[in-house]
């Protein structure tokens, strides 16, 4: 029974290169939820979307950054022109149901490195 | 004001002892709140939820919601080394998405 899989769990990427972070959702769960981790700072939300929808972006920086689910497949994470300050560890959670009832079961993260 | 607050610690009890972590929340429509556990270089993970204002225990961990203050705490008794983690304070409105605060690093001294 696999957990939430994040990959790849390390990236490094120069600047102005692009970024995509693969998120596989546990195993009934539908619905998938991207945050962004600063070093020593807490989780700020990005995304949430359902299979073939974004419900919330309210978190997504308005250029360089798109997200997807799609109905088959991870949900993917993309960065266009990565700058310095993309660095970070991005998680992606999943819950079966929108997460009021269930909380969150995280990924392992991937940690962006733009160098 | 942050939507979620907690103490950023750190926050240091000696072993066996009780410790107290809070977290307030701005939003009152706010419907459920939830405290994940994260070790250093690690993901989160959730410990406990709580819906209704009062206590809930789960083993050695005691959640306190006072929805009339907008309040979240953790207990957790008896703390070992092992507990030694950043404490993580989420609130969920209606929307489905959790909102977090920045966390409490919690050292837990044999």
């Amino acid at each position: 029974n696999a957990g939430v899989m994040q990959n790849p769990r390390h990236l490094v990427r120069r600047r102005g290169q692009e970024a995509r972070l693969r998120c596989s959702p546990m195993k009934g769960h539908s619905h998938v939820y991207w945050y962004r981790q600063l070093p020593e700072e807490g989780l700020k939300f990005m995304v949430y979307l359902q299979k073939e929808n974004i419900i919330d972006e309210s978190g997504m920086p308005k250029e360089r950054f798109s997200a997807e689910f799609p109905k088959e497949g991870p949900s993917i994470l993309r960065i266009q022109q990565v700058v310095r300050g993309d660095s970070a560890a991005y998680f992606c959670a999943s819950s079966p149901a929108p997460g009021d009832n269930y909380g969150y079961t995280f990924g392992s993260g991937t940690r962006l490195t733009v160098v | 004001q942050k939507e979620v607050e907690q103490n950023s610690g750190p926050l240091s009890v000696p072993e066996g002892a009780i410790a107290s972590l809070n977290c307030t929340y701005s939003d009152r429509g706010s419907q459920s709140f939830f405290w994940y556990r994260q070790y250093s270089g690690k993901s989160p993970e959730l410990i406990m939820f709580i819906y209704s204002n009062g206590d809930k225990e789960d083993g050695r961990f005691t959640a306190q919601l006072n929805k009339a203050s907008q309040y979240v705490s953790l207990l957790i008794r008896d703390s070992q080394p092992s507990d030694s983690a950043t404490y993580l304070c989420a609130v969920n409105t209606n929307a489905g998405k959790s909102t977090f605060g920045d966390g409490t690093t919690l050292t837990v001294k044999p």
